[in-house]
C-alpha cells in the first residue's frame, strides 16, 4: 500500500462547477500538507499549504485536513478552464535529523470544459 | 527570469549510454533536489543537497550520481542507461532544507527517453 493514495481521474467538469479533490494517507506522523498544480509539460507549483488539521482558504481554493481520518481535500469553487491541470497532494513529517522528505500522491487530472 | 532551469528539456538516447542533466536556480535557495516522475505521474524524491552537502539519498541505483558544484547548481549524471530510466526528471529548490517552512520551486523537467 502506498503511503499516499490519490485517485488519478481524469475528472471532467463543466465550467463553474465545484470540484473536490482528495487524498488519503497511512502515516499518522504527517503534519504538513500541500497541494501542487501541474500544467502539461510544466513543473508542479505550490497551490496551498496547511499545517495539521483544519481549513485554509485562498480565493476560489479551500484546503481541508482531517487528521483523524487521514484524509485531505482541495475544493475549487467556480472552476475555470484555466484550472485544467493535474493536482498533486503532498505531505511530510519531521523526521529525526530534521530533513523532510515530501511524499506525493499520484495526482488527479482535472479537465474543466466551457 | 526563470527561477529553476533545467537542460536539456528533452533527451533521447540508447540503452547503455551515459548522460547528464543540469539544473540551475537563481532564487538564492540553499537546498536543491532531484525528483523522478514516472509515466503514471508519480513524483518521487531521489536526492537532496543543502549547501553542496548531500542530505537525502533515496534508494536509487548507483548508476545515478548527483553533483552540486555550488549552491545554485545541481547536476545528475546517469551511467549505463536502462529502459526503465525513461521518465521526467525534475529539479527543485527550497530556501531551507526543512521545506515545510519553505515551498519547493520546480523546474519544467527533462524528458528522458531511453530506446
Amino acid at each position: 500500500q502506498k503511503e499516499v493514495e490519490q485517485d488519478p481521474g481524469p475528472l471532467s467538469v463543466p465550467e463553474g462547477a465545484i470540484v473536490s479533490l482528495n487524498c488519503t494517507y497511512s502515516n499518522s506522523a504527517f503534519q504538513y500538507f500541500m497541494w501542487y498544480r501541474q500544467y502539461s509539460r510544466k513543473g508542479p507549483e505550490l497551490l496551498m499549504y496547511t499545517y495539521s488539521s483544519g481549513n485554509k482558504e485562498d480565493g476560489r481554493f479551500t484546503a481541508q485536513v482531517d487528521k483523524s481520518s487521514k484524509y485531505i481535500s482541495l475544493f475549487i469553487r467556480d472552476s475555470q478552464p484555466s484550472d485544467s491541470a493535474t493536482y498533486l497532494c503532498a505531505m511530510t513529517a519531521s523526521f529525526s535529523g530534521g530533513y523532510n522528505k515530501l511524499i506525493f500522491g499520484a495526482g488527479t487530472r482535472l479537465a474543466v470544459h466551457p | 527570469d526563470t527561477a529553476v532551469s533545467q537542460t536539456p528539456k528533452y533527451l533521447v538516447t540508447q540503452m547503455g549510454n551515459d548522460k547528464s542533466i543540469k539544473c540551475e536556480q537563481n532564487l538564492g535557495h540553499d537546498t536543491m533536489y532531484w525528483y523522478k516522475q514516472d509515466s503514471k505521474k508519480f513524483l518521487k524524491i531521489m536526492f537532496s543537497y543543502n549547501n553542496k552537502e548531500l542530505i537525502i539519498n533515496e534508494t536509487v541505483p548507483n548508476r545515478f550520481s548527483p553533483k552540486s558544484p555550488d549552491k545554485a547548481h545541481l547536476n545528475l549524471h546517469i551511467n549505463s542507461l536502462e529502459l526503465g530510466d525513461s521518465a521526467v526528471y525534475f529539479c527543485a529548490s527550497s530556501q531551507e532544507k526543512l521545506f515545510y517552512n519553505s515551498p519547493l520551486h520546480f523546474g519544467n523537467g527533462t524528458r528522458l527517453t531511453v530506446t
